[in-house]
């Protein structure tokens, strides 16, 4: 068990640009959580896959956002056309189920959009 | 959006002392979590407690559950300066295609040698 492992750990990025985050979730884990933090406010619910398939889309997630989790292994969030207001702590987390289990987070993906 | 608001938003004590910690929800909740983050790190999982229970420990954490209030609280006992950091209060709710976690706001807790 190595944890959640998200690349990669700094981003920065002019306005405009497209960028792609990847997560690694705990292998046995089939539930995988998008997350998005900014500073000084608890984590904002993105998006969130049970292996391979895409259950859930917070309205936050607009259509420049996209993410996949193909094979229902490793993820990747990407942001199209970045703007300032996406500048953010990018959290992946996973989790088993079914159960009552925590999550388990990585140590995030910082972007700083100029 | 936020489900849950933490009280305080800030606390500072000595160590050995024992902070408590509120968290207050606004929906029907199969279970909640606290989670511990260090200044910009990602967020450990503390202790989950079931809407069937009331209290739960673990360690020096002790968590209790009001489900006719919809609150619960933090405590950590004999505190220590490594436990300085940001806690999340988070509710689970399992229903349709619904299946997360919605974060409070956070207590930062910073803990004086």
């Amino acid at each position: 068990d190595t944890g959640v492992s998200q690349n990669p750990r700094h981003k920065i990025t002019k306005r405009g640009q497209n960028v792609t985050f990847r997560c690694d979730p705990i292998s046995e884990h089939n539930r995988l959580y998008w997350y998005r933090q900014t500073l000084g406010q608890g984590p904002e619910f993105l998006t969130y896959f049970q292996n391979e398939a895409q259950l859930e889309k917070s309205r936050l997630l607009s259509d420049r956002f996209s993410a996949e989790r193909p094979k229902g292994s490793f993820s990747t969030l990407e942001i199209q056309r970045t703007e300032q207001g996406d500048s953010a702590m990018y959290l992946c987390a996973s989790r088993r189920d079914p159960g009552p289990y925590g999550y388990t987070f990585g140590s995030g993906t910082r972007l700083t959009v100029v | 959006s936020q489900q849950g608001e933490e009280d305080p938003q800030a606390l500072s004590i000595q160590e050995g002392e024992n902070a408590t910690m509120n968290c207050s929800y606004k929906t029907s909740i199969n279970n909640l979590q606290w989670y511990r983050q260090n200044s910009g790190r990602g967020l450990v999982h503390l202790i989950l407690i079931r809407s069937n229970e009331r209290e739960k420990h673990s360690g020096r954490l002790r968590v209790t559950l009001d489900t006719s209030k919809k609150s619960s609280s933090l405590l950590i006992t004999a505190s220590r300066a490594a436990d300085t950091a940001s806690y999340f209060c988070a509710t689970a709710f399992y229903g349709g295609a619904t299946n997360k976690l919605i974060f409070g706001t956070g207590t930062l807790l910073a803990v004086q040698p």
